[in-house]
């Protein structure tokens, strides 16, 4: 079954920190993946997205890595700001197949405290 | 640069009545995707158009249609409205032949069934 886990499921760090952020998927055929930020209410906002071909992907504070052998990706944010405050999906589209079929994780909401 | 536009962001309706709701996609993307977020839930994958004809259908419920249309703005229409239904419906689109085929998500339309 394609799955998609996240951990921690919720984080709390102080502004200013660094964290990091865990997917591991069990998708196959693998096409990409993608790191989304989602404020409270708000559609996702797109932050990476990679293929297997791709290992790390920045976006400002935001680097992404991908190790497409164990499945396994991971999102780091660098000097936390209060606005990261939100919760960060990774999302893993199946290759081929049809155009609606990303497979979502629950998200890890992290909260940054001043 | 112009987003997913999406009318309304609120909607409140009474149990058994009819809802639509309109997404206007980012221009010249030419395939729109509906997804539905419970409370706390991941999106889930309703239905999407590629080119005006349905491409894929997720889990739409029978009660709900869509279509898009020539402009490429899609509707979905959601009649006999149960207290289920109250969540928070993010319609996002691509251009099929864009590399990766990223969707942008739109800010959402909160459905509230009372």
């Amino acid at each position: 079954k394609n799955q998609v886990e996240q951990s921690p499921q919720s984080l709390i760090i102080l502004e200013g920190k660094n964290c990091t952020l865990q997917c591991n998927y069990t998708v196959s055929p693998f096409s990409n993946l993608r790191w989304y930020k989602q404020d409270t209410g708000r559609g996702p906002v797109s932050l990476t997205i990679m293929t297997f071909s791709e290992n790390t992907k920045s976006n400002g504070r935001y680097t992404a890595t991908l190790d497409a052998d164990t499945k396994q990706s991971s999102l780091h944010i660098t000097a936390s700001q209060l606005s990261d405050s939100a919760s960060y999906i990774c999302v893993v589209r199946v290759y081929g197949g049809s155009q609606g079929n990303l497979i979502f994780g629950k998200g890890t909401k992290l909260s940054v405290k001043p | 640069a112009a987003g997913v536009i999406q009318s309304p962001r609120h909607l409140i309706k009474e149990k058994r009545e009819t809802a639509t709701l309109k997404c206007y996609p980012i221009p010249r993307h030419d395939t729109v995707y509906w997804y539905q977020q419970g409370p706390g839930q991941d999106p889930q994958f309703l239905i999407s158009f590629y080119e005006k004809m349905q491409s894929d259908k997720g889990s739409i419920p029978d009660r709900f249609s869509a279509q898009q249309f020539s402009d490429y703005h899609s509707e979905l229409n959601m009649s006999s409205l149960e207290l289920g239904d109250s969540a928070l419906y993010f319609c996002a689109s691509s251009l099929m032949l864009a590399s990766y085929n990223e969707q942008f998500f739109g800010p959402g339309t909160r459905l509230t069934v009372l």
